[in-house]
């Protein structure tokens, strides 16, 4: 059983349109992040929950929400999309917001935006 | 802000043969944790190793085993009898304990292990 789970894995979509990415984790955490990845592969962090409440909320814009309707999901929705969007992303959970506990990650879901 | 680099883009090993990832990192906590990711051409991102910084021991995990240098502020990944399942992009990363919470990422090297 995957243990982070994304849908989809892959989106194409038109610039302007709205889109949602839904991440789902089967290990019981507490803690659940979304990161994305441009196309250098340098990852980074934009959000993470902790039982459904916002806890880390990087600079990014507004346009991007993410959504946590219970702590086993956390899911992003991006109005408008840009060209720049362009990414993958990666959610990832872990127990709790302790400094150390390991992050498991998802598979990825690559956007490409045209 | 703390930073990771990873000064090695791209690397190359044969089949068998050690291989040496290097990471710095920059920061002025006392207490964190290191990590090293692996993410193959799948794009699934792995985790490989873990050390706490308050541990002078370093980890290991099977093939691979890090160098962890706090004074120099160091965290290298040693692969040891390569395997061509080992092809990918490898990841170090930092988080202090106190904080911000959040992991931060070098910007990779790419390891091909050749037949």
């Amino acid at each position: 059983d995957t243990a982070v789970s994304q849908t989809p894995k892959y989106l194409v979509t038109q610039m302007g349109n709205d889109k949602s990415i839904k991440c789902e984790q089967n290990l019981g955490h507490d803690t659940m992040y979304w990161y994305k990845q441009d196309s250098k592969k340098f990852l980074k962090i934009m959000f993470s929950y902790n039982n459904k409440e916002l806890i880390i909320n990087e600079t990014v814009p507004n346009r991007f929400s993410p959504k946590s309707p219970d702590k086993a999901h956390l899911n992003l929705h991006i109005n408008s999309l840009e060209l720049g969007d362009s990414a993958v992303y990666f959610c990832a959970s872990s127990q709790d917001t302790i400094p150390g506990e390991t992050q498991y990650f998802g598979p990825g879901t690559r956007l490409l935006v045209l | 802000a703390q930073t990771v680099t990873q000064s090695q883009p791209e690397m190359s090993v044969q089949e068998a043969e050690t291989v040496t990832l290097s990471c710095t990192y920059d920061t002025s906590e006392n207490n964190y944790y290191l990590f090293w990711y692996k993410q193959p051409p799948s794009r699934q991102m792995i985790l490989v190793i873990r050390q706490e910084a308050y541990k002078q021991q370093n980890a290991t995990e099977n093939r691979f085993s890090v160098n962890f240098q706090k004074a120099a502020k160091s965290f290298s990944l040693k692969i040891s009898d390569s395997q061509l399942g080992d092809t990918a992009m490898y990841f170090c990363a930092f988080i202090s304990q106190g904080g911000s919470e959040k992991l931060v990422f070098g910007k990779g090297t790419k390891l091909t292990v050749n037949p």
